[in-house]
């Protein structure tokens, strides 16, 4: 199985900073990943797949990028709303798809 | 809009069964695979099984294999987990996710249910 380690596991930062999160694939996956963020006692939310597409509806201050092996989810200016937790996922190839550990993104 | 609503979560000792649900509505039911995913308490999510729109795949998770079989009824657009011989560590919130490909192959999931909690202790 494919793994993917995400970092950090957790995050501290303000309103209004730049903050990214990486994940790294255990083989290269060829841009298959998505992001979703999560906010406890609610359905977790995409937020970009093929590594940098953005979904429909989620705010242009996500972004995402990377190639091979290494990708990273980028938060351009943090908003009160955006402090929840968010999770990578691979969807190479046949399942069993993979999640992050998580990063936990903290006021 | 497009919803997926899980139930028939709860308690049960090990080694017992527990059938749970998700009941969807707002897309073409038909057309879509579906996943079970989970987290176990203080952990990630964890890809449980999978479903092609048209039920003739299915995917498990090694872990699971032979005790938890998955299922759908598109003429009651609805996806069900049958989960038996259950353990200690099959404890976890359970979702279901739409797959935004009528295989469950090579996509990811685009809408995702508020999860059900399955609590497996004596």
């Amino acid at each position: 199985d494919i793994q993917m380690t995400q970092s950090p596991s957790s995050l501290s930062a303000s309103v209004g900073d730049r903050v990214t999160i990486t994940c790294r694939a255990s083989q290269g996956i060829t841009n298959s990943l998505a992001w979703y963020q999560h906010k406890t006692g609610k359905a977790p939310k995409l937020l970009l797949y093929a590594a940098s597409r953005l979904e429909s509806g989620v705010p242009s201050r996500f972004s995402g990028s990377g190639s091979g092996t290494d990708y990273t989810l980028t938060i351009s200016s943090l908003q009160p709303e955006d402090f929840a937790t968010y999770f990578c996922q691979q969807y190479y190839s046949t399942p069993p798809y993979t999640f992050g550990q998580g990063t936990k993104l903290e006021i | 809009e497009m919803q997926l609503s899980e139930s028939g979560g709860g308690l049960v000792q090990p080694g017992g069964s527990l059938r749970l649900s998700c009941v969807a509505s707002g897309f073409a039911f038909s057309r879509y695979a579906l996943s079970w995913v989970r987290q176990a308490p203080g952990k990630g999510l964890e890809w449980v099984s999978a479903i092609s729109g048209s039920a003739d795949l299915t995917y498990y998770r090694d872990s699971i294999k032979g005790r938890f079989t998955i299922a759908r009824d598109n003429s009651k657009n609805t996806l069900y987990l049958e989960m038996g011989s259950l353990r200690v560590e099959d404890t976890a919130v359970y979702y279901c996710a739409k797959i935004r490909a009528s295989v469950a192959v090579v996509a990811f999931h685009d809408l995702w249910g508020q999860g059900t909690l399955v609590a497996v202790s004596s």
